[in-house]
């Protein structure tokens, strides 16, 4: 079976610019969640998607989106890029999404990464 | 809110050391709680979990077990090697504001000499 795959895996962009990168989940994962790793922040959730549907987002700006598709692959833009959007972008997926208090939780399955630096 | 208190590191030890990394954590509900590791240049890879109070999750000669009475899931093992060298995250995963979400420590990088 085929892990979390992330495409590109590594990207250099000017200021300004815009980003998206892409992930593939593993087959059958419909929950895909999004993180920036940063030295200084560490891991930060950024949003959460489930069935096409955004179902948490972190408390980042406006200029960092995302989406999913009828196939559970999603891709993340970043619009106006800065220079501290420099980071490991990672990708998550897990089998099953049903938010339940009292239930055993998924565990989260990693890509990669993709390492953006913004110059 | 959901929120976890790694032991900083870094955590530098000799080969065939006892190593501890403290995690405890506030949660909502009834999290699953796991461990990550991040070897350089590479994504996180899952190393343990436990989904209910005294479970004990175990990999690779790592344990932790889940003590809902502390709310703590600290992670040990008896006799580390220098391929364990790596940085450790401790996860709890939580129903949160009607969906769940991984929140993560801050890590520990672990340093292991020969």
């Amino acid at each position: 079976k085929a892990g979390v795959t992330q495409t590109p895996r590594y990207l250099i962009k000017t200021r300004g610019q815009q980003v998206t990168l892409s992930c593939s989940p593993i087959s059958g994962h419909r929950s895909v969640s999004w993180y920036q790793q940063t030295p200084g922040q560490g891991l930060q959730f950024l949003f959460e998607y489930f069935s096409e549907t955004q179902r948490n987002k972190g408390n980042f700006p406006g200029r960092f989106s995302g989406r999913q598709f009828s196939n559970s692959r999603s891709e993340m833009n970043v619009s106006t890029l800065e220079l501290g959007d420099s980071a490991l972008y990672l990708c998550a997926s897990s089998f099953w999404g049903r938010p339940s208090p009292n239930k055993s939780k998924p565990e989260a399955f990693f890509g990669q990464g993709t390492r953006l630096t913004v110059v | 809110g959901n929120s976890v208190t790694q032991m900083e590191g870094p955590v530098t030890l000799s080969e065939e050391a006892f190593l501890t990394i403290n995690c405890t954590y506030t949660a909502t509900g009834y999290p699953s709680l796991f461990w990550y590791v991040q070897y350089p240049g590479e994504g996180l890879q899952l190393l343990l979990k436990a989904t209910k109070a005294d479970d004990k999750g175990s990999n690779k000669g790592f344990e932790a077990t889940y003590r809902k009475e502390t709310t703590s899931f600290h992670l040990e093992k008896g006799s580390v090697q220098v391929s364990d060298s790596a940085v450790y995250f401790c996860a709890p995963r939580a129903c949160w504001g009607g969906s769940e979400k991984l929140v993560f420590g801050k890590g520990t990088k672990l340093t292991v000499n020969p």
